[in-house]
Order: C-alpha cells, then structure tokens, then sequence
C-alpha cells in the first residue's frame, strides 16, 4: 500500500489551460503540505493544511487552489498555466504538529510541463 | 530567519570509502535538523533527525550524522559507500516559530565503483 499517493504522475499542457493533482495518504497523519521543486532541484513549500484547515500559504501565485476535502486527502488546482509553472509537485503528510518532530512522508511527485 | 546551507553541489566518493555531505544551518533557539535523500524520479526519503540527545544520531542505510553546536553543523557521513547511495540528499531544519520545514538545495552524491 503507496502511504502518500499523487495523480498523475506526469502532465503534460498547454499554457493558459487549468489542471489539478490529487493527493491521498493513507497513514492517519493530520498534516499535508505541497512542495514544488524546480529544474535545478530547490523544494520550496507552498501549502500546508492541518485537519482541513489552512496553516501555511507562502508567497505563491493566486492562481494555485489547494483544496482539502478531509485530513486523509489535499488537492492543487492550478489555473492559467504558465511556463514557470512546470516543475515536480510533491505532496508530503505527517502527524499532528503538536506531536510531530519534523518527518516528512513524501508522495512520489508529479512532474508539470506547460508547453 | 532559519536556514540550511549545502556547501556541494555534487560529491565524487569511491565505493568503499567513507562519505561526509556537509550542511551547517542557522537557526534562533534549538535546532530541529533533518537528512532526506531523494532517488531518480522519487519522492525524499526521511533517513534521520536531530532533535536532542547525543549528537551522533543513526538512520537508515548506515547513514549517521553528527551535530556540532559550536560549528553549527551537521554533516551526513557513512562508514563505507555502497553504489546504490548515489542519490540527491537533502538537508533540512525545522522552523520553531511556523514548524515550517526548510529544505537546503540539495548534494548529489556519486559513488563511483
């Protein structure tokens, strides 16, 4: 059983166009989060939701929607497609923050090329 | 603000040698600091953390690191290189003031055989 799954794993679309990825963990944990790494590599954290609830939003574009509809469950809706949007999108979990430590359960990614 | 710094981008070791992947940090009160390695087309992977406690901690692999306060370090060292440890680690530190993880940008680790 995948503990942190994403779909898809590959997408590939034109500018302009409006795309989603889902993320599911399977591990109980209360806490979600949505990395971006880009082309040389450098992870950067856009969201965080504990328990359905936003908790960390860093300076990202408006046009990225997380969306939680339960704690096992954190989807990214992005709209308007640009060029500077394709990257690899991790989805990661862990346990609730006040007895969290700081590991990270990472989903296998999902690579976004905007042509 | 807290940060991790990864003085290498890219590390050439012959297998059956040891390796150190060095990170120091900066942060304001006590240090939660992390080592996650990354495969091809793979999500990270926690191997260890520091948290409190002795500052030689083990993970996973046969990996250790060793906290140093003074020198605000944490270097990623194993005994021995294995060919399959040819990866991108990262290291990482915890945020105490949003528990925000920061990731540093990464050493890709090559063993050569």
């Amino acid at each position: 059983d995948t503990a942190v799954s994403q779909t898809p794993k590959y997408l590939v679309t034109q500018m302009g166009n409006d795309k989603s990825i889902k993320c599911e963990q399977n591990l109980g944990h209360d806490t979600m989060y949505w990395y971006k790494q880009d082309s040389k590599k450098f992870l950067k954290i856009m969201f965080s939701y504990n328990n359905k609830e936003l908790i960390i939003n860093e300076t990202v574009p408006n046009r990225f929607s997380p969306k939680s509809p339960d704690k096992a469950h954190l989807n990214l809706h992005i709209n308007s497609l640009e060029l500077g949007d394709s990257a690899v999108y991790f989805c990661a979990s862990s346990q609730d923050l006040t007895v969290w430590s700081g590991e990270l359960f990472f989903g296998e990614g999902s690579r976004l090329t905007v042509l | 603000a807290q940060s991790v710094a990864q003085p290498e981008d890219q590390v050439n070791v012959a297998e059956g040698n040891p390796l150190t992947v060095k990170c120091t940090y900066s942060v304001s009160g006590n240090p939660y600091l992390f080592w996650y390695v990354q495969y091809p087309n793979r999500g990270l992977q926690f191997l260890l953390k520091y948290i409190t406690g002795d500052n030689l901690v083990k993970g996973s692999y046969g990996f250790e690191a060793e906290f140093n306060k003074s020198q605000t370090s944490f270097h990623l060292k194993k005994p021995s290189a294995l060919v399959s440890d040819s990866a991108l680690y990262f290291c990482a530190v915890r945020d105490s003031r949003d528990d925000k993880i920061i990731f540093g940008k990464g050493t890709r680790l090559h063993i050569l055989p």
